[in-house]
């Protein structure tokens, strides 16, 4: 069953960099698209970005200017940078697997990482 | 792009069937059957329910089904259980080339 384990910085200041780290367990990671997914405080999902098959990335238009995803498949891992991050940042950051074949629904996700931006 | 429309909240009892709308606009929900929906238990990672708008992953109950009419598509929890009762998102591709969700439903079990 493949499982998705995800890292990184939990409390950052205003202007700092995010940066989120996601591994692919007991499945394939060459093949499929990854994607980043937030959900601030009492607010609903948001898409960040995804990464595909061939290294090549897509960005929510509202956060693309900020916004970095890259992998290492050497690792079967995958990354989220998001810079200059504010308040309007903190959210539970997740990361997903899009459904075989490039489909446009996320079929495993990862366990979910607070991230609280407070100077 | 704004997120699609739910309902913020739906109730039923066990056994009833339910239903939960999502509302875009044919620069999504109309424009694609890319519709897919998401069960939602607080402090849990979300759950595939239908994709491609009216596809079950393996493993998810036939009680959930999904269908779209024009810019709205909806879920259907038929034979609804205590089980059932969490958040639900809708997610649509779009015209951008990126993903929108719903703004979500807290389903509740009475």
């Amino acid at each position: 069953q493949v499982q998705l384990q995800q890292w990184g910085a939990g409390l950052l200041k205003p202007s700092e960099t995010l940066s989120l780290t996601c591994a692919v367990y007991d499945g394939s990671f060459s093949g499929y698209y990854w994607s980043w997914v937030r959900q601030p405080p009492g607010k609903g999902l948001e898409w960040i970005g995804e990464i595909n098959p061939s290294g090549g990335t897509g960005y929510n238009p509202s956060l693309r200017s900020r916004v970095t995803i890259s992998r290492n498949t050497s690792k079967n891992q995958f990354s989220l940078e998001l810079s200059s991050v504010t308040a309007a940042d903190t959210a539970v950051y997740y990361c997903a697997r899009h459904c075989s074949g490039g489909r446009k629904a996320f079929d495993i996700w990862g366990q979910g990482t607070m991230v609280t931006v407070s100077s | 792009q704004s997120a699609l429309t739910q309902p913020a909240s739906v109730s039923g009892s066990p056994g009833q069937s339910i239903t939960i709308s999502c509302t875009g606009t044919s620069s999504d929900v109309g424009g694609y059957n890319y519709v897919s929906w998401y069960q939602h238990h607080p402090g849990k990672a979300p759950k595939l329910m239908i994709y491609e708008v009216t596809n079950r992953p393996s493993g998810v109950s036939n009680r959930f089904s999904g269908s779209k009419s024009g810019n709205t598509a909806s879920l259907t929890i038929s034979g609804l259980q205590a089980e059932d009762e969490a958040d639900y998102y809708c997610s649509s591709y779009t015209s951008t080339y990126s993903y929108v969700f719903g703004t979500g439903t807290k389903v509740t079990v009475l």
